[in-house]
């Protein structure tokens, strides 16, 4: 049963704590990434990876952190620098050569 | 500087009838174009894609034409349900350029029964 898993569903953090949101694919994609989506906007990239053990900034990368120690991983830190954290962050994969993206269920994360 | 925009924030249809959501871009360079449907709280779907070497793909009840001299894409949707109504991205990409999706604002799809 191929996909993509994002845990957990919803996430509940204090301000100035940073938070380490978990995204895994057994799809044996090697392209992975994270975007964020604030109400009635549409997707912004945060950060993508193309390979294990690298990544690259996206549109909006301020604030947090990932890592891609393996394929089938890569988690995002939203550290306490980012000044507006509260938003519902989605992890996506994809194969290469023009494949569509498919994405994960999603992580509400609500900082107060 | 939004690439791609989807000028109409939503769409309200009559169950059976057509629903055409519209997606203009402006960079020249995009050549895949892909259409994804969100329910709230949920991750994206994706729905149907299209080549720049297109101008029209069919999958079941959905057809995507793209007029390049335009730069304008649209999904038809044929009969419309009301299973159908959710917000609808449209996004765009450089076929060898890394995958990379640059998304759309999102129309909010209401098909009433």
């Amino acid at each position: 049963d191929g996909g993509i898993t994002q845990s957990p569903k919803y996430l509940f953090r204090k301000e100035g704590q940073n938070v380490t949101l978990s995204c895994e694919q057994n799809l044996n994609h090697d392209a992975m990434y994270w975007y964020r989506q604030d109400p009635g906007q549409g997707l912004r990239l945060i950060y993508y990876s193309q390979i294990v053990n690298d990544f690259q900034k996206g549109d909006i990368a301020e604030g947090y952190s990932v890592s891609r120690e393996k394929k089938e991983s890569f988690p995002l830190t939203v550290t306490s620098a980012q000044k507006n954290p509260t938003a519902f962050y989605l992890c996506a994969s994809s194969g290469t050569g023009g494949q569509p993206q498919y994405f994960g269920p999603g992580t509400r994360l609500t900082v107060t | 500087d939004q690439q791609v925009k989807q000028n109409s924030p939503s769409l309200s249809v009559q169950e059976g009838r057509i629903s055409i959501l519209n997606c203009d871009y402006t960079n020249s360079m995009f050549d895949y174009f892909l259409w994804y449907k969100k329910y709230p709280a949920e991750g994206p779907t994706f729905l149907i894609s299209i080549s720049s070497i297109k101008d029209k793909n069919e999958d079941g009840r959905f057809t995507v034409f793209l007029n390049k001299s335009a730069k304008h894409l649209s999904l038809h949707i044929v009969p419309s349900q009301p299973g159908d109504s959710a917000v609808y991205f449209c996004a765009a990409s450089v076929y060898n350029a890394g995958n990379m999706l640059t998304f759309g604002g999102g129309t909010r799809l209401m098909v009433k029964p």
